[in-house]
């Protein structure tokens, strides 16, 4: 069974500020992994995903996320926060088996970001 | 990317009575649907997957005959909330993988259902 776990329910930044939202999984095998944002009142878009190759994934709007199989960890990360990016972010995991894609969610982590 | 459509995005039904909420992909053809319940504050819980002509399968705890699943097509399924009750009023997102998109599926704006 595989699972994830966001760490903070809330992060607090200030507009210029680096971002950090953290993620990590259990699993057997390391599995693909997704960050997903939404904002109030709306679906799910995909920032970034990782299925295979270079550890390091970029996204959109600036952001990024690290593979680290040690740490089974993927952290999503933003040099730099501007106020837009105040929303929920998910933290996804779906086996890897191809054909199936099956994602299990985190709880989100709500971001913040102040003047 | 592709898209992803969801009908209505919000819904005030009365106590009792059923409510419809449409999926649509509107540039591929979805052999896959998956339905989301959001509760406030929390992570999405899957309720079921269907794959196109076939019924489909519910996750443990999600009453099947209270949340009646089609996927007659390619492009639409649908979500009947039957018998609606005041806990039932949720956020409700499907989303939608293609044929060959092994990795990824396309969310909806989802649907603020309220039962009242």
């Amino acid at each position: 069974a595989q699972s994830v776990t966001q760490l903070g329910s809330h992060v607090s930044v200030s507009e210029g500020a680096l971002v950090l939202l953290r993620c990590n999984y259990s699993s057997s095998v390391p599995p693909y992994l997704f960050w997903y944002v939404q904002y109030p009142n709306q679906g799910l878009q995909l920032l970034l995903k990782y299925t295979t190759g270079a550890t390091l994934v970029k996204g959109i709007n600036g952001f990024e996320a690290e593979f680290k199989k040690s740490e089974t960890s993927f952290h999503l990360t933003k040099p730099s926060a501007h106020m837009s990016d105040a929303a929920e972010y998910f933290c996804a995991v779906s086996p890897r088996i191809r054909g199936s894609y099956i994602p299990t969610f985190g709880r989100g982590t709500s971001l913040i970001v102040h003047p | 990317g592709a898209v992803v459509s969801q009908h209505p995005s919000r819904v005030i039904c009365k106590s009792g009575t059923s409510v419809k909420i449409e999926c649509r992909s509107l540039d591929f053809q979805a052999t896959t649907m998956f339905w989301y319940r959001q509760f406030p504050k929390k992570s999405l819980m899957l309720m079921a997957t269907s794959n196109e002509g076939s019924k489909a399968t519910y996750e443990q705890g999600v009453e099947k005959d209270k949340f009646l699943i089609n996927h007659a097509s390619l492009t639409l399924s649908t979500l009947t909330v039957t018998s609606a009750h005041p806990e039932d009023s949720s956020f409700y997102i499907c989303s939608a993988r293609g044929r060959g998109l092994n990795t990824e599926a396309f969310f909806g704006q989802g649907t603020r259902l309220t039962v009242v």
